[in-house]
């Protein structure tokens, strides 16, 4: 089983809608949680991090944690074509040597 | 704020030759560095810890003789593929925590593209 674990898409959204974008993970000990956008070619790009439980907003982004449940999502709102990129969900745990791993990442694409 | 510099952001090696990649923390300051590589489709794959004054540490099945690090200041931290081979031709991205903000988040430099002939 893999630590994080993200669908890898591609997730395909028109213009504007919203792209729901999930991950979990399987560390309990994991206690900050980030979300990266790569465009092809390029290195990550962070958007969100989020330590707590519940919603965190920034722009179009919003980030969502439930640590029971090991699940972090990632909301876009009003998605525009630059957002077709590939997301990456990272989760840090300092019980495990206080380092990043990452998921898989979801492909997404977004339609004119 | 929070950049990170990458050098070169490409660099083309004959087979059987070193190449040294320069990672440095442009407006603050880092006593951890981290060293990923990615492979084409794949996802980061972390190599190694560098902590300034001190040995990096080294994931399972990566070479510590072969990808030698020194983080020698608090915003440089340099990594030395040896004896590069084509396998080694990869995406190679380093990262920084920032020791004033007391947060596990790493800010990723812009990268190099090593291709090994």
């Amino acid at each position: 089983q893999k630590e994080v674990e993200q669908n890898s898409g591609p997730l395909s959204v028109p213009e504007g809608a919203i792209a729901s974008l999930n991950c979990t993970y399987s560390d309990r000990g994991s206690q900050s949680f980030f979300w990266y956008r790569q465009y092809s070619g390029k290195s990550p790009e962070l958007i969100m991090s989020i330590y707590s439980n519940g919603d965190k907003e920034d722009g179009r982004f919003t980030a969502q944690l439930n640590k029971a449940s090991q699940y972090v999502s990632l909301l876009i709102r009003d998605s525009q074509p630059s957002d077709s990129a590939t997301y990456l969900c990272a989760v840090n745990s300092r019980a495990a040597g206080n380092k990043l791993t990452f998921g898989g990442g979801t492909r997404v694409l977004v339609k004119p | 704020g929070a950049v990170v510099s990458q050098h070169p952001s490409w660099v083309i090696c004959k087979s059987g030759t070193s190449v040294k990649i320069e990672c440095r923390s442009l407006d603050f300051q880092a006593t951890t560095m981290f060293w990923y590589r990615q492979f084409p489709k794949q996802s980061l794959m972390l190599m190694a810890t560098s902590n300034e004054g001190s040995k990096a540490t080294y994931e399972q099945g990566v070479e510590k003789d072969k990808f030698l690090i020194n983080h020698a200041s608090l915003t440089l931290s340099t990594l030395t593929v040896t004896s590069a081979h084509p396998e080694d031709s990869s995406f190679y991205i380093c990262s920084a925590r920032d020791i004033a903000v007391n947060t596990d988040t790493q800010y990723f430099g812009p990268g190099t593209r090593l291709t090994v002939l």
